[in-house]
């Protein structure tokens, strides 16, 4: 069964450069999440997207953004990065519908290395 | 707002002993309720899940756990553990009517042979 995809697995940056993850969720989830994880730390709730519309918003810095595209993948943007910023970033997509096929929890991403130098 | 509380940053065992991970939870809904699991350097992988059905759940690799609402705990157990049960484990609540999910600080299972 195809699972969330995200890219780059790693990266690595400078301080004060830039950086976009991408994020694939699974065929036909209409909601997509992204957590930042810190070492040692638990799953930080950024932001998320339903049906391509911001839906929550957590601890997301002003310098990130993110967006879901029509075909519901989903990118982060951060710039200016900061040594901080050095973490796991995990997408996550569910399918927020009621029924049948709702069945409540997220499927995450392996996740993408964020190194800033 | 929902938030979970795990007792107990880091958890060793005998293999073969009892696991028991604990978890709280803080709703202002009737919520949902899930442990995950990451092994280094991987993404969370789910455990098991109560969504309001059977209170007593289990999952993958022999874990369960039961939903108390009268303690307002979803402690995860397993009978006998395993080395390979070695990870870090999420409890994680969400509430249904908008799936936003929030995580515990995490608990760190060492199993000890």
């Amino acid at each position: 069964a195809a699972g969330v995809i995200q890219s780059p697995r790693h990266l690595i940056k400078e301080k004060r450069e830039t950086a976009t993850l991408k994020c694939y969720p699974i065929p036909r989830h209409d909601t997509v999440y992204w957590y930042q994880q810190g070492p040692g730390q638990d799953p930080q709730f950024l932001i998320s997207f339903y049906e391509k519309m911001q839906s929550d918003k957590g601890s997301i810095p002003d310098r990130f953004s993110a967006q879901q595209f029509s075909d519901y993948h989903s990118e982060l943007n951060m710039s200016s990065l900061e040594l901080g910023d050095s973490a796991l970033y995990f997408c996550a997509s569910s399918l927020r519908t009621s029924g049948s096929l709702y069945t409540g929890e997220l499927f995450f991403g392996e996740g993408s290395r964020l190194t800033v130098l | 707002a929902q938030s979970v509380t795990q007792l107990g940053s880091h958890v060793s065992v005998s293999e073969g002993a009892l696991v028991l991970l604990r978890c709280n939870y803080s709703s202002s809904v009737p919520p949902y309720l899930f442990w995950y699991v990451q092994y280094p350097n991987q993404g969370l992988q789910l455990l098991l899940k109560y969504t309001s059905a059977a209170t007593l759940v289990k999952g993958i690799n022999g874990f369960e756990a039961e939903f108390k609402k009268s303690e307002t705990s979803f402690h995860l157990t397993k009978p006998s553990a395993h080395m390979s049960d070695a990870a870090e484990y999420f409890c994680a609540v969400s509430d249904p009517n908008n799936n936003d999910m929030r995580f515990g600080a995490g608990t760190r299972l060492t199993v000890k042979p």
